[in-house]
């Protein structure tokens, strides 16, 4: 299995919501990634958990919540967001050490209203 | 931090014509180099890598060049078709790190 899926692909949620982005991989990868994608831009990383711990998180606003609650899950929950982060969030996977490839799943097309 | 620019932001080839996209990149320590393929609404796909210990790799009519010296790359696809059009991104990773640099994208438009 090379897939990395991705639940809901989409989701409309107000200012005062709160919900949850999943991400599922059975690829045995130890490494999986959040990125947020604007239009036409490319994917900016938001956050890396590398065995299960998080180990980079790039300065993204505290109403992004990440949790890997084992090595094939990755969750983002999301709380009080802004119209602004109206965007897709793509999960990826891979590896750690020398091969390098990222899987992306098809992403969660988030509006926030 | 690194920094990849990459170049055009915009190319319309007719469709049989090859395609060249360039990219840059700042730090010396990246030495893993993907180029992806994102078409509207779907996921970034890898279509080809290549590592610093090589300057090119070749997969049926899609190329990347590496000149580690000049610190740029190059993907290079032959007798485009309607179906390459899509964003392409190159990206750089550093040997030790989990984090890929992005450029800005292309996107490519195949006439027929």
């Amino acid at each position: 299995d090379t897939e990395v899926t991705q639940t809901p692909k989409h989701l409309v949620m107000g200012m005062t919501n709160k919900k949850s982005l999943k991400c599922e991989q059975h690829m045995g990868h130890r490494a999986m990634y959040w990125y947020k994608q604007k239009a036409k831009k490319p994917p900016e990383l938001m956050f890396v958990y590398s065995y299960e711990k998080l180990s980079i998180n790039e300065s993204v606003p505290s109403r992004f919540s990440p949790e890997c609650p084992n090595s094939s899950l990755l969750n983002l929950h999301l709380h009080a967001l802004q119209p602004e982060d109206s965007a897709l969030y793509l999960c990826a996977s891979s590896q750690t050490g020398v091969s390098y490839e990222q899987y992306f799943g098809p992403g969660t097309r988030l509006t926030v209203t | 931090g690194e920094n990849v620019e990459q170049h055009p932001s915009t190319l319309s080839v007719q469709e049989g014509d090859s395609a060249v996209i360039k990219c840059t990149y700042s730090d010396s320590a990246s030495n893993y180099f993907p180029w992806y393929k994102q078409e509207l609404g779907k996921r970034p796909q890898l279509i080809i890598d290549i590592r610093s210990n090589v300057g090119e790799k070749k997969d049926q009519r899609i190329a990347v060049t590496l000149n580690k010296t000049a610190k740029h790359f190059s993907l290079h696809i032959t007798e485009t078709q309607p179906e390459d059009s899509a964003v392409y991104f190159c990206a750089s990773r550093m040997e030790y790190g989990n984090k890929l640099v992005f450029g800005a994208g292309t996107i490519l438009r195949v006439k027929s």
